[in-house]
């Protein structure tokens, strides 16, 4: 079945860093763009960084624009997100999440949601002395 | 950056009820727009795309309306099992970013 399984997550202190991973399986990694997606404790959801299907465009919120850094490999179907500089507002539960597929409406034309349609369990990120 | 503003933040109502929950953008979205429901513990499941698409699987009980800057989510008879955090999403691509509401804390009464 389609799964997206995080790993890498703990604790860790403010300044260090951190590599999570995401794991994919039951579909065609390399065809979907896929995305990081982050919740404090008791808070929001927060998008962090999307990356193309094919690695070659990545973009950032703000608030991690820098520090963050989106990858992936496609050989090994497996997602990346390199964390430096890690500060207390960091820390949180890390998702990641694959970019809906699109669709074609009744006419035959094709869009594209701009939705997260599978997700993972999550891993959490801890940032402390 | 473009703002979006989920009202209410909290809502309570009996299983059978109509509930409704709307979701503002600052400016003009068109239609991108997605709404999300979270679980405690769990993590977010799609629910409906593009403000009116019905995600497959997702019963029907669940919609959406709206496009430009307002937009809204109807559980049409609530059940128990609908008991959740719903969000909002929106895109922009310029620069390509995306944004969630605050979002609605849905409880049974």
């Amino acid at each position: 079945q389609v799964q997206l399984v995080e790993s890498g997550g703990g604790v860790v202190q403010p300044g260090r860093s951190l590599r999570l991973s995401c794991a994919a399986s039951g579909f065609t990694f390399s065809s979907y763009a896929m995305h990081w997606v982050r919740q404090a404790p008791g808070k929001g959801l927060e998008w962090v960084a999307v990356i193309s299907y094919d690695g070659s465009n990545k973009y950032y919120a703000d608030s991690v624009k820098g520090r963050f850094t989106i990858s992936r490999d496609n050989s090994k179907n497996t997602l990346y997100l390199q964390m430096n500089s890690l500060r207390a507002e960091d820390t949180a539960v890390y998702y990641c999440a694959r970019d809906h597929p699109g669709y074609y409406d009744s006419s035959g034309y094709y869009y594209v949601p701009h939705a997260f349609d599978i997700w993972g369990q999550g891993t959490m990120v801890t940032v402390s002395s | 950056d473009i703002q979006m503003t989920q009202s209410p933040s909290s809502l309570s109502a009996s299983v059978g009820d109509r509930v409704t929950i709307t979701c503002q953008a600052s400016q003009d979205i068109s239609n991108y727009l997605n709404w999300y429901q979270q679980k405690p513990g769990k993590a977010p499941k799609l629910l409906i795309y593009d403000a009116s698409n019905l995600e497959t699987g997702v019963p029907s009980r669940f919609s959406g309306s709206g496009s430009g800057t307002d937009f809204t989510f109807t559980i049409s008879s609530l059940q128990p099992e609908d008991i959740a955090t719903y969000y909002c999403q929106q895109y922009d691509n310029l620069p390509q970013r995306y944004t969630f509401g605050q979002g609605t804390k849905l409880e049974i009464k």
